[in-house]
């Protein structure tokens, strides 16, 4: 079975700064897919980057990226110029063969200005 | 991108009683559906896996008795929570997996709005 892992429950960064959530999962496939969400208080989840295990170049959305490391197995989200609308719990998430997204366990972001 | 609607956003029912959530995928067909069971401040948790026309495949230590699930058609799942306890009350999202584009697991999954539940 996979697993997730989020080490940093929660997380704090100023406004206009960067910030880097950390993400490690474990799983024998080869061929996969890694998701960051985002789940602002409304609690409707966002897609807010994916990531294709056979691609090497880290995905990118705007102010999004990824530090993908296969061998290490890790997938770590960055976000640059924090703004206050990026508050919210971020999670990590993994889907392989079996088609079930499997989440970690969640890092809370806040903003501060 | 693709909208998935489910009702209500929020529910209050007394113990004993049952209730019924609604998953729809109002843009597109999804085949497969999932639902999930999130806690205060906790994660996302695997119930089960919405098969249209077919049985559901729940996650293990989920109660197929208690929450029934039915994928009559491409685009309407429902979740009923049948003699509903306290200890049901959680927040339950769902989401649906578009069948447009190339291959299978990696076909993105869009999410409902949630349904808070609250049994007295």
């Amino acid at each position: 079975a996979q697993t997730v892992t989020q080490s940093q429950p929660e997380m704090s960064v100023q406004e206009a700064e960067t910030v880097t959530l950390s993400c490690t999962y474990d799983t024998s496939e080869s061929n996969y897919y890694l998701f960051w969400y985002k789940q602002p208080p409304s609690r409707q989840m966002i897609l807010v980057i994916r990531q294709e295990a056979y691609k090497q170049q880290n995905a990118t959305e705007n102010r999004f990226s990824v530090n993908f490391q296969k061998a290490a197995k890790s997938f770590s989200l960055k976000i640059s110029d924090s703004q206050l609308g990026d508050t919210a719990m971020y999670f990590c998430a993994f889907i392989g063969t079996a088609s079930k997204l499997t989440f970690g366990t969640g890092t809370r972001l806040q903003v501060t200005l | 991108g693709a909208v998935v609607s489910q009702h209500p956003s929020r529910v209050i029912c007394k113990s004993g009683t049952s209730v019924k959530i609604e998953c729809r995928s109002l843009d597109f067909q999804a085949t497969t559906m999932f639902w999930y069971r999130q806690f205060p401040k906790q994660s996302l948790m695997l119930m089960a896996t919405s098969n249209e026309g077919s049985k559901a495949t729940y996650e293990q230590g989920v109660e197929k008795d208690k929450f029934l699930i039915n994928h009559a058609s491409l685009t309407l799942s429902t979740l009923t929570v049948t003699s509903a306890h306290p200890e049901d009350s959680s927040f339950y999202i769902c989401s649906a997996r578009d069948l447009r584009g190339v291959g299978d697991f990696q076909r993105e999954l869009f999410f409902g709005s949630g349904t808070q539940l609250s049994v007295l």
